[in-house]
Parts: structure tokens; C-alpha cells; sequence
């Protein structure tokens, strides 16, 4: 069973204060690990895909890692307008399964 | 392009009565999501449409019934609606299972 873990559950940071937020996963042939953006009362807006270990992928603030066991979204010198909650979800290739497995998201506030 | 649209936004059901949720994408997206989303449980899988013509069972498919209704369009019935299934819906579509998505802006569903 594909399991993803997002740590930590909420963040605060201020204004210019760099941080990263992680997403730990297990699943049988990883096809791909995406990154989404949701804003209260939205639907969760796509970021990124990492298709591999080693892959980096970066937009504006935003950078994103894969290793074979975690991704992290690293933020640099975030603005109030990065507060969101940020999902990790991956998705796998065992069984014929095309199910994607979300995690629970981390909440972030960045304060002015 | 309007992406992915959902109607209704907000609905207030009785126990016991039905209703479909519809969705519609304009991107000539292949595959096609139901989601819903409840509070510390993050966004669970419904029923998904890999292509037009099929349809296959998510995490949660107990008490709802979809139909893709040709590549554009896939709906969420409920036939008898309970309290346990007010939640926040998301429909997403993506071009293919092992792409990212897209979300639509969501139904607020309320079962009294």
C-alpha cells in the first residue's frame, strides 16, 4: 500500500525566514511525486512533478527536491502571499492501480 | 479556458435524498477524478475515469455512483444521501493517470 507522510502539520514562519517542509513516502514503482498548492476554500493548484531521485524543479520561491524516500519543498525568503497548505501526493504502477495517494498537507502561514 | 468547473458550488441535502454533482474540463483531458475532502483526512479518492468508457472504484466509493459521460463531462450521484458524506467534493482531470492534475473549485455538500 502507497503511504505518504507530510511533516510538519502546520508552519509559521516570518517574512524572509527560509524554511522546508517534507513529504516521506513508500510506494511500489514510483511513476511520479507531485506538489500542489491549496488555498483556503480552493481546489489544490498544481506545483510540481519529480520523476526521480535527484530530480530538482524550482518556480519563483519554490524549489523542490526527490530522494528515494522524501521530497522536500524548500521556500526562500517567503511572502504572506506564500501562505497556503501544501500537498504531496505520489503515484505508483503496482497492480494496475492508477490511484494517487495524497498526504495530509502542511499548513503554512508566513507572517509580514 | 475556463480548466475544470463544478456545479453546483453549495448544496444543502436531507438524509435520504439525491443529487449529482457535475463536472466538466476543457483541456481534452483523458482521465477524470472525484475527490472529497474532510478535515484531518486530506483529500481521499471516490472514483476515477482513466479514459472515456471506463471508470474504476478509489478509496471511498461506498454510497456514490459516477458516470463519464464522454471525455468532457463526469458526475458523482448520490442516491441516498448521509450525514457522513458532507464533506468539500473536488473534481480533477488530468491528461493521462501518471500526469499531474487539475482541480476544479469544489461543491460544499452539507447533509442534514
Amino acid at each position: 500500500e502507497d503511504q505518504v507522510t507530510q511533516s510538519p502539520e502546520a508552519l509559521r514562519l516570518q517574512e524572509g525566514e527560509s524554511s522546508s517542509l517534507n513529504c516521506s513516502y513508500t510506494v511500489s514503482g514510483l511513476r511520479g511525486l507531485f506538489w500542489y498548492r491549496q488555498d483556503p476554500g480552493k481546489g489544490p493548484e498544481f506545483l510540481f512533478t519529480l520523476y526521480s531521485a535527484g530530480e530538482e524543479k524550482e518556480k519563483e520561491r519554490l524549489k523542490a527536491t526527490l530522494t528515494k524516500k522524501e521530497s522536500f519543498l524548500h521556500i526562500t525568503a517567503p511572502k504572506p502571499e506564500d501562505s497556503a497548505t501544501y500537498l504531496c501526493a505520489v503515484q505508483g504502477a503496482s497492480g494496475g492501480s492508477y490511484i494517487p495517494t495524497f498526504g495530509r498537507g502542511t499548513s503554512l502561514i508566513v507572517h509580514p | 479556458n475556463a480548466g475544470v468547473t463544478q456545479t453546483p458550488k453549495f448544496q444543502v441535502l436531507k438524509t435520504g435524498q439525491s443529487m449529482t454533482l457535475q463536472c466538466a474540463q476543457d483541456m481534452n483531458h483523458n482521465s477524470m477524478y472525484w475527490y472529497r475532502q474532510d478535515p484531518g483526512m486530506g483529500l481521499r479518492l471516490i472514483y476515477y475515469s482513466a479514459s472515456e468508457g471506463t471508470t474504476d472504484k478509489g478509496e471511498v466509493p461506498n454510497g456514490y455512483n459516477v458516470s463519464r459521460l464522454n471525455k468532457r463531462e463526469f458526475s458523482l450521484r448520490l442516491e441516498s444521501a448521509a450525514p457522513s458524506q458532507t464533506s468539500v467534493y473536488f473534481c480533477a482531470s488530468s491528461a493521462g493517470v501518471f500526469y499531474e492534475q487539475y482541480f476544479g473549485p469544489g461543491t460544499r455538500l452539507t447533509v442534514t
